[in-house]
C-alpha cells in the first residue's frame, strides 16, 4: 500500500493567514492526489483533485501543487469557514488510501 | 443534483455481517462512468478506502478487506450495497458512501475522486 503522510497533524491560525499543508508519498503517484475538507459531524467535501484542479464551486484561495512524491495544499487567506480537518488522498494505486489529516484549528 | 443516503443497522454483534445500503437520488447508478464507493472513519480517526463498484459490476476492494467485503449495485432499485461479514469492534466506525468521478483509465481506478458523499452512517460493533 502506499503511505500518505501529512504534516503538520495540527495548526492553529488565525483569519487572513496564509495556511500550508504537506503531504508525502511513500512512492511516486504523479499527480494522482486529491485533498477533502471535513468539519465535525459532516462528510468530507472534495476540494482539489488531480494534485492542482479547484472543484467546482471551492473559493479560490484554495490551491493545490506538487506532482511525484510531494504536495501542498495552501489556503492564501484563511476564513473562519475554513477552520476544518483536511486530508489528501491518493487515487493512484488501490486501496486509495488517506493522509492522516491536518486539523485546522483557531488561534 | 445527486445525492446519497445511507441505511441499514447501526449496532451489528461480533461475528456477524455489517449490511448497508447507499439510496442515489437525483441521477442513476448507472449513468456514465462513475464508480460507486464506501468509505469508513472510526470515530476520532481518519479515513479508510474500503472499496468500490461500477454498474457494469466490476469491483475494487481494500486487500485489508477484501476477504470479508463484498460490494454490490441494484440497478433496479438505483442503489448499491456493502457486506461486510465477521465483523469486530475494530469495524465500529461511521460508514459513508459517495460517487467516484470517472477514472483516467476508463473501467479502471486512475485518478478517481469522490464526490458527492452521504451524510454518513454510524455502525457499532457491540454485543
Amino acid at each position: 500500500d502506499i503511505q500518505m503522510t501529512q504534516s503538520p497533524s495540527s495548526l492553529s491560525a488565525s483569519v487572513g493567514d496564509r495556511v500550508t499543508i504537506t503531504c508525502r508519498a511513500s512512492q511516486s503517484i504523479s499527480s494522482f492526489l486529491n485533498w477533502y475538507q471535513q468539519k465535525p459531524g459532516k462528510a468530507p467535501k472534495v476540494l482539489i483533485y488531480a494534485a492542482s484542479r479547484l472543484h467546482s464551486g471551492v473559493p479560490s484561495r484554495f490551491s493545490g501543487s506538487g506532482s511525484g512524491t510531494d504536495f501542498t495544499l495552501t489556503i492564501s487567506s484563511l476564513q473562519p469557514e475554513d477552520f476544518a480537518t483536511y486530508y489528501c488522498q491518493q487515487s493512484y494505486s488501490a486501496p486509495h488510501t488517506f493522509g492522516g489529516g491536518t486539523k485546522v484549528e483557531i488561534k | 443534483q445527486l445525492q446519497l443516503q445511507e441505511s441499514g443497522s447501526g449496532l451489528v454483534k461480533p461475528s456477524q455481517t455489517l449490511s448497508l445500503t447507499c439510496g442515489v437520488s437525483g441521477g442513476s447508478v448507472t449513468s456514465g462512468d462513475y464508480s460507486w464507493g464506501w468509505i469508513r472513519q472510526p470515530p476520532g480517526k481518519g479515513l479508510e478506502w474500503i472499496g468500490y463498484i461500477y454498474h457494469s459490476g466490476s469491483t475494487y476492494y481494500n486487500p485489508a478487506l477484501k476477504s470479508r467485503v463484498s460490494i454490490s449495485v441494484d440497478r433496479s432499485n438505483n442503489q448499491f450495497s456493502l457486506k461486510l461479514i465477521s465483523v469486530t469492534a475494530a469495524d465500529t466506525a461511521v460508514y459513508y458512501c459517495a460517487r467516484g468521478q470517472p477514472p483516467a483509465n476508463p473501467g479502471g481506478l486512475l485518478g478517481v475522486w469522490f464526490d458527492p458523499w452521504g451524510q454518513g452512517t454510524l455502525v457499532t460493533v457491540s454485543s
